[in-house]
C-alpha cells in the first residue's frame, strides 16, 4: 500500500543543522510532487515546503534561506535540510503525497512524522 | 501569510451535527477553490476529508460535508459520533505553489 515514513529526527543544539528523509513506497514517486508541514507541541499544522515532481521547490517566505527541500526520484525519497535550527522549529515533521490527479492541490497520504528537538 | 482562523474549540451530542469554519482572505480560500480539511486524532498523523472544498476522497464517511462562500470555508460533520471526536485543520492553496493551514479545531462529542 501507499506509505510514507519520516527519519532523521533527533534532539539537536540551537543553531546547528538537520537532514530530514522521508521514504515512500506504494505509489510512483517521480509523478507525485511532495510537501513537509510541521507540528510544534500542541499546536496546529504548518505547511513548510513543497517539491515538485521534477525538482522544483517552494517554500514560504517565513522560512527562505533555512530551508532546503530536495528528491531523489530513483530511491523515491524527499528531504528537507534545516539550518540555523531555534527553538520554535521543534516538533513533528510530516512528509506527504500531494493528491494531484486525484486530490488536486490536497495532501492525501501523510507520514507517521518525525520528531525534532532543539 | 497569517494562519486561517477556524474556532478554538466546537462540540456537540451525538447523533447531532456541527461545523467548522475557516476564516481566510482575498489572497488564499477567497481566490481559489482549493480548500482541503483533515482529521488528526491524538498522536497521529492528519487525514484528508475533504479537498477541492467539498470532494471527499474514496473511504471518506458522506457525514463530512464541506462548502465555501466568498472568504470562509466550512466544515459539517452530521449525525456526530464518538469517533469524531478529534482534531480538525482547513488548508488552503494560497498561490505561487503554497499552502496555509488553519490553527485547528478541537471537536468534543458530549
Amino acid at each position: 500500500q501507499v506509505q510514507l515514513e519520516e527519519s532523521g529526527g533527533g534532539a539537536v543544539q540551537p543553531g546547528t543543522s538537520l537532514r530530514l528523509s522521508c521514504a515512500a513506497s506504494g505509489f510512483t514517486f517521480k509523478n507525485y510532487d511532495m510537501h513537509w508541514v510541521r507540528q510544534a507541541p500542541g499546536k496546529g499544522l504548518e505547511w513548510l515546503a513543497v517539491i515538485s515532481h521534477d525538482g522544483n521547490e517552494w517554500l514560504p517566505d517565513f522560512m527562505k534561506g533555512r530551508l532546503t527541500i530536495s528528491r531523489d526520484n530513483l530511491n523515491n525519497t524527499v528531504s528537507l535540510q534545516m539550518t540555523s535550527l531555534r527553538a520554535e522549529d521543534t516538533g513533528v515533521y510530516y512528509c506527504a503525497k500531494d493528491g494531484a490527479g486525484t486530490s488536486n492541490y490536497a495532501m492525501d497520504v501523510w507520514g507517521q512524522g518525525t520528531t525534532v528537538t532543539v | 501569510q497569517s494562519a486561517l482562523t477556524q474556532p478554538a474549540s466546537v462540540s456537540g451530542s451525538p447523533g447531532q451535527s456541527i461545523t467548522i469554519s475557516c476564516i481566510g482572505t482575498n489572497s488564499d480560500v477567497g481566490s481559489y477553490n482549493l480548500v482541503s480539511w483533515y482529521q488528526q486524532h491524538p498522536g497521529k498523523a492528519p487525514r484528508l476529508l475533504i479537498y477541492e472544498i467539498s470532494k471527499r476522497p474514496s473511504g471518506v464517511s458522506n457525514r463530512f460535508s464541506a462548502s465555501k462562500s466568498g472568504n470562509t470555508a466550512s466544515l459539517t460533520i452530521s449525525g456526530l459520533q464518538a469517533e469524531d471526536e478529534s482534531d480538525y485543520y482547513c488548508c488552503s492553496y494560497a498561490g505561487r505553489s503554497t499552502w496555509l493551514f488553519g490553527g485547528g479545531t478541537k471537536l468534543t462529542v458530549l
